[in-house]
């Protein structure tokens, strides 16, 4: 059974950094790319970024790209997303998702990113 | 950047009576279009991937249609389980962007 259950949200002040993790199981990790997408409370999908199956190539949404970092261990089997100069408009749910045909189709819960002072 | 708008915003309807989502692209996107169903408190799920193939698992009542720019994901005959909010989202140009979402109540 595949799984991705996502940790590390938390509640941050403005400005400061957070690094999310994803864990995989139940499928080959190294095979497939990777994504994270966020959802402000009460909103819509937002796409962050992707990393492919070997993490040579990224991507970043315009939102966030110079602040986020993503990036993957696949000897671990871990998904990463280190977040910094983090901002109000960056309080979301977290969702790590594995890629297949051009869409999604395994997704964490999520993990809640909460940017307060 | 690729937009994509979704109409109607809301859906009310009974249970058997079908349901017709749309999803408009500013630009084409080919046939990489997909939907998926979020439940209250739950991830994503995908339901269509490429416009028109349904992902594993997903009941026969969800269709999916279109290309180019204009898409339509169909739910034959609805089910009380089906009451959640439904996202199209384009996987033909970076960055991806999701619609804002059709949410269906079941009267």
């Amino acid at each position: 059974e595949v799984q991705l259950v996502e940790s590390g949200g938390d509640m941050v002040q403005p400005g400061g950094p957070l690094r999310l993790s994803c864990a995989a199981s139940g499928f080959t990790f190294r095979n497939y790319a990777m994504h994270w997408v966020r959802q402000a409370p009460g909103k819509g999908l937002e796409h962050v970024s992707a990393i492919s199956s070997n993490g040579g190539s990224t991507s970043y949404g315009n939102s966030v790209k110079g602040r986020f970092t993503i990036s993957r261990d696949n000897s671990k089997n871990t998904l990463y997303l280190q977040m910094g100069d983090l901002r109000a408009e960056d309080t979301a749910v977290y969702y790590c998702a594995r890629f297949t045909v051009n869409s999604l189709d395994y997704w964490g819960q999520g993990t809640l990113v909460t940017v307060s002072s | 950047e690729i937009v994509l708008t979704q109409s109607p915003a809301t859906l009310s309807l009974s249970p058997g009576e079908r349901a017709t989502l749309s999803c408009r692209a500013s630009q084409s996107v080919g046939s990489y279009l997909a939907w998926y169903q979020q439940k209250p408190g739950q991830a994503p799920r995908l339901l269509i991937y490429d416009a028109s193939y349904r992902a594993t698992g997903i009941p026969a009542r969800f269709s999916g249609s279109g290309s180019g720019t204009d898409f339509t994901l169909t739910i034959s005959s609805l089910e009380p389980e089906d009451l959640a909010v439904y996202f199209c989202q384009q996987g033909s140009n970076w960055p991806w962007a999701f619609g804002q979402g059709t949410k269906v109540e079941i009267k």
